[in-house]
């Protein structure tokens, strides 16, 4: 099984400041990468997919980089509606696993 | 729009059984392979199991494998999953998601473009 291991579990922002999210892989996931928000009492949404790509209707303030084993996440000048849970997941090889997630908070 | 309505939640004896629906709309279901991922209390998202978009290929987490059963029916628009002899861990809100296309996928999966509200399983005596 992969392991997804995700850092820092929270980060603190102050709103209009950058974020960077952080996920790594126990082996090589290639590009099969995706990140989700999720918000209290809600479903996660997909925000990026293939390590890089936005979801349909995701703002362009999310990105996502990376390949193999480590990738990030960058929220470039944090909304009020950003702070949330993100979890990234790969699906490279079952069984699917998804990291522990980041607590994104207001500073 | 694309719509996935989680149910059959509830509240369940160690041991006993349970059956999930998902029903979907707004998309050709008979399309698009099916997940299920569910949540413990305050918890991160986990991953259960996955159906092919014809029903032929189905993958499940070592946790429930051998206990629960993903299945769908195509001609009713609605993804299934069984759960038998139910385990306190087994606790958790329980989300069906919708594959994403081909740009969406691996040569093994694919990350889940939308997600219903879920259903809350509650397993205890």
């Amino acid at each position: 099984e992969i392991v997804m291991t995700q850092s820092p579990a929270t980060l603190s922002v102050s709103p209009g400041e950058r974020a960077t999210l952080s996920c790594r892989a126990s082996q090589s996931v290639r590009s099969n990468l995706a990140w989700y928000q999720q918000k209290p009492g809600q479903a996660p949404r997909l925000l990026i997919y293939g390590a890089s790509t936005r979801a349909t209707g995701i703002p362009a303030r999310f990105s996502g980089s990376g390949s193999g084993t480590e990738f990030t996440l960058t929220i470039s000048s944090l909304q009020s509606e950003d702070f949330a849970v993100y979890y990234c997941q790969q699906y490279n090889n079952f069984p699917l696993t998804f990291g522990g997630g980041t607590k994104v908070e207001i500073k | 729009q694309v719509q996935l309505v989680e149910s059959g939640g509830g509240v369940v004896q160690p041991g006993r059984s349970l059956r999930l629906s998902c029903a979907a709309s707004g998309f050709i279901f008979s399309n698009s392979g099916m997940h299920w991922v569910r949540q413990a209390p305050g918890k991160g998202l986990e991953w259960v199991a996955v159906i092919s978009y014809d029903g032929s290929n189905k993958y499940y987490a070592d946790s429930v494998k051998g206990r629960f059963t993903i299945s769908r029916d195509n001609s009713k628009n609605t993804l299934y999953l069984q759960m038998n002899s139910l385990r306190a861990e087994d606790t958790a809100v329980y989300y069906c998601a919708k594959e994403g296309g081909a740009e969406y996928c691996s040569r093994t999966s694919c990350s889940a473009d939308y997600w219903g509200q879920g259903t809350l399983v509650t397993v205890s005596s």
